[in-house]
């Protein structure tokens, strides 16, 4: 099975700043991950697949990088509506999805 | 793509519940698909996968109890959940890889 290794767990930032959350893989997952954005009480919204290809819909602030097992995903200029929780997804063997971000502003 | 679950709903410990996904924009047969789940307040978590020719793997948490199969002439999959535990409160969300439907409350308890 593999592993997905989220960090950090939790993050403050100030508006207007760049944050970056990572996720590592127990292997290569072969650019087979994705992005999930979840506000307090409703489903999960899809952000980034294929580790860089944003939905539409997604604003371009949000973008992720990376290969192999070892992943990231930024949001430039974060506004207060990104207040959310993260989870990374990797979707190249079965699913696993990393513990999850929840992003405060201070 | 669509995934619309249903079938969720209050359920004594011990007992049973089978939840359906319906699914359209693609051809549901030619797909493996999955349930995964997210508890009150927790993280998500996978719970089970069917493949295209009905191969099935399951989390340990669920094994021996749930099973998930699917219908292709109906373009849906389900989810047997039996002997349900408190602990398998949780919404319920049928996923094609990274997309998902909106997902469906199983609440157990007493």
């Amino acid at each position: 099975d593999i592993q997905m290794t989220q960090s950090p767990p939790s993050l403050s930032a100030s508006l207007g700043d760049k944050v970056t959350i990572t996720c590592q893989a127990s292997q290569n997952i072969n650019k087979y991950i994705a992005w999930y954005q979840q506000k307090p009480g409703k489903a999960p919204r899809l952000l980034i697949r294929y580790t860089s290809t944003l939905e539409s819909g997604t604003p371009s602030r949000f973008s992720g990088s990376g290969s192999g097992r070892d992943y990231s995903f930024s949001i430039s200029n974060v506004e207060s509506e990104d207040i959310a929780s993260y989870y990374c997804l990797q979707y190249d063997n079965l699913l696993t999805f990393g513990s999850g971000t929840k992003l405060e502003i201070k | 793509v669509q995934l619309v679950e249903s079938g969720g709903g209050l359920v004594q410990p011990g007992k049973s519940l089978k939840l359906s996904c319906s699914a359209s924009g693609f051809t549901f047969s030619s797909y493996g698909m999955h349930w995964i789940r997210q508890a009150p307040g927790k993280g998500l978590d996978w719970v089970a996968y069917i493949s295209s020719s009905s191969g099935t793997v399951y989390a340990d948490a669920v094994k021996g109890r749930f099973t998930i199969s699917r219908d292709n002439a109906k373009n849906t999959l389900y989810l047997q959940l039996n002997s349900l535990k408190s602990e398998d409160t949780a919404i319920y969300y049928c996923a094609r890889g990274y997309n998902w439907g909106q997902g469906v409350m199983v609440t157990v308890s007493s």
